[in-house]
């Protein structure tokens, strides 16, 4: 079985200090993968996705920066966080893209909160 | 602009009444997906379609691409359904970009 972890569960930083959230997922190789975030009484959007090692997409410019180190982990972070990066940062994989519809599973979430 | 409208915003039900939600598309979509938001504030996976309907215990789901549509029905609702739920559509050029409604909460009332 499928699993999709994300790290930290919760975190509180200072305007202007680096970050860095994590995801990984277990049991499946290859999948693509994707950052999602929400700030709070927003709607979610994606902001980068991955197909494959080393590959990543942005889709919404937030002073944010994704990287896929490994195939089962995606990593987002920035140097400098803003007070706008508060927020619910969803992690979530899926076996294909693009022409290829398919299911996107979610992670269990990361809370940010920058003060 | 905004590619998916959700409706409605709100809904409360009376236990084993039920209804319906509804997203609108301002553009043909590939596929829809619904999803419940758990107690963490994740997404919990109820139906993936790319056409036609699904049905899944006391939950129903339609998906017409060409209208430009989904539905998420919910019939004999019971207290444990009370929650927030999604649509997200998955359209244009960008893989697997899914463009996500508002949410509509629900209560389910005694």
């Amino acid at each position: 079985a499928q699993t999709i972890h994300q790290w930290p569960v919760a975190e509180i930083k200072a305007v202007g200090s680096p970050l860095s959230l994590g995801c990984t997922i277990k049991g499946k190789s290859s999948p693509n993968l994707y950052w999602y975030w929400q700030a709070t009484g927003g709607t979610l959007q994606q902001l980068f996705y991955s197909i494959t090692v080393g590959q990543v997409e942005s889709v919404v410019q937030l002073n944010l920066s994704a990287s896929r180190p490994k195939d089962d982990q995606f990593i987002l972070s920035t140097e400098k966080l803003l007070l706008s990066h508060s927020g619910f940062y969803l992690c979530a994989w899926s076996l294909h893209g693009g022409k290829n519809q398919d299911t996107q599973y979610f992670g269990p979430g990361t809370r940010l909160l920058v003060l | 602009g905004d590619q998916v409208e959700q409706s409605p915003s709100a809904l409360s039900l009376h236990e084993g009444t039920g209804s319906a939600l509804r997203c609108n598309f301002t553009t043909t979509m590939r596929a829809v997906q619904w999803f419940r938001k758990n107690s963490r504030g994740s997404l919990i996976n109820l139906f993936y379609l790319a056409s036609g309907t699904k049905e899944n215990g006391r939950l129903k789901s339609a998906f017409d691409s060409k209208e430009r549509y989904s539905t998420l029905h919910i019939r004999d609702a019971q207290l444990e359904d009370s929650g927030t739920y999604f649509c997200a559509a998955e359209g244009g050029s960008a893989l697997g970009r899914l463009h996500f409604g508002a949410g509509t909460q629900l209560i389910v009332i005694p």
